[in-house]
């Protein structure tokens, strides 16, 4: 069974920090690229950022570029997301999800996702 | 600005009817569609790509059309597990983007 658990959300101030974790099983992690998609509260469905399969390739939404980093461990089946400086527009919820050609693939694989909510 | 947009807002309708969703694309968009089913809690799920192929364990209730600009998703009738918010989203141009969703609600 495929599975995509993420963590490592919570409440956060502005101008803070914190790194989100998906770990995958049930399918051959390494042959896909892996996604982070956003969705604000009351709000459609926003793709974060991307990485290629052996981490050579990363993109970005023009909004997060500069603050935001994607990495994968491959020998733990895991991304993971480090969110810095981070503002109120950031409140959402990040999903996991996978996809065999970075962005020019439908997602098949999603995690249930992990909240992060950024308030003073 | 490429945009998608989806409409209606919001569907109501009554189990055992029909449900007809649509997603038109500012640009061609050839016919590489996804649609996606959301529900609270649970992790969302691909439901068609390439605008007409069913996902994996998909039931033959879902179907996908169109191509280019014009997309629909319709559901021959609906079940109670199918009250949900459905998102379309493009993957031909950069960055893949997404709809703002339809929300199916019972009637």
């Amino acid at each position: 069974e495929v599975q995509l658990v993420e963590s490592g959300g919570g409440l956060v101030q502005p101008g803070g920090s914190l790194r989100l974790s998906c770990a995958a099983s049930g399918f051959t992690f390494t042959s896909y690229w892996m996604n982070w998609v956003r969705q604000a509260p009351g709000k459609g469905l926003e793709w974060v950022a991307n990485i290629k399969q052996d981490g050579s390739e990363k993109y970005y939404v023009d909004s997060v570029k500069g603050r935001f980093t994607i990495s994968r461990d491959n020998a733990k089946n895991s991304v993971h997301l480090q969110l810095n400086s981070l503002r109120a527009e950031d409140t959402a919820v990040y999903y996991c999800a996978s996809s065999l050609g970075g962005g020019y693939d439908p997602f098949d694989y999603w995690g249930q996702g992990t909240l992060v909510t950024v308030s003073s | 600005e490429k945009v998608m947009t989806q409409s209606p807002a919001t569907l109501s309708v009554s189990p055992g009817e029909r449900a007809t969703l649509s997603c038109r694309a500012s640009q061609s968009v050839s016919n590489n569609l996804a649609w996606y089913q959301l529900k609270p809690g649970q992790a969302p799920r691909l439901l068609i790509y390439g605008a007409s192929t069913r996902a994996t364990g998909i039931p033959v209730r879902f179907s996908g059309s169109g191509s280019g600009t014009e997309f629909t998703l319709t559901i021959s009738s609906l079940q109670s597990e199918d009250f949900a918010v459905y998102y379309c989203q493009q993957y031909n141009n950069w960055p893949p983007e997404f709809g703002q969703g339809t929300k199916v609600d019972i009637k």
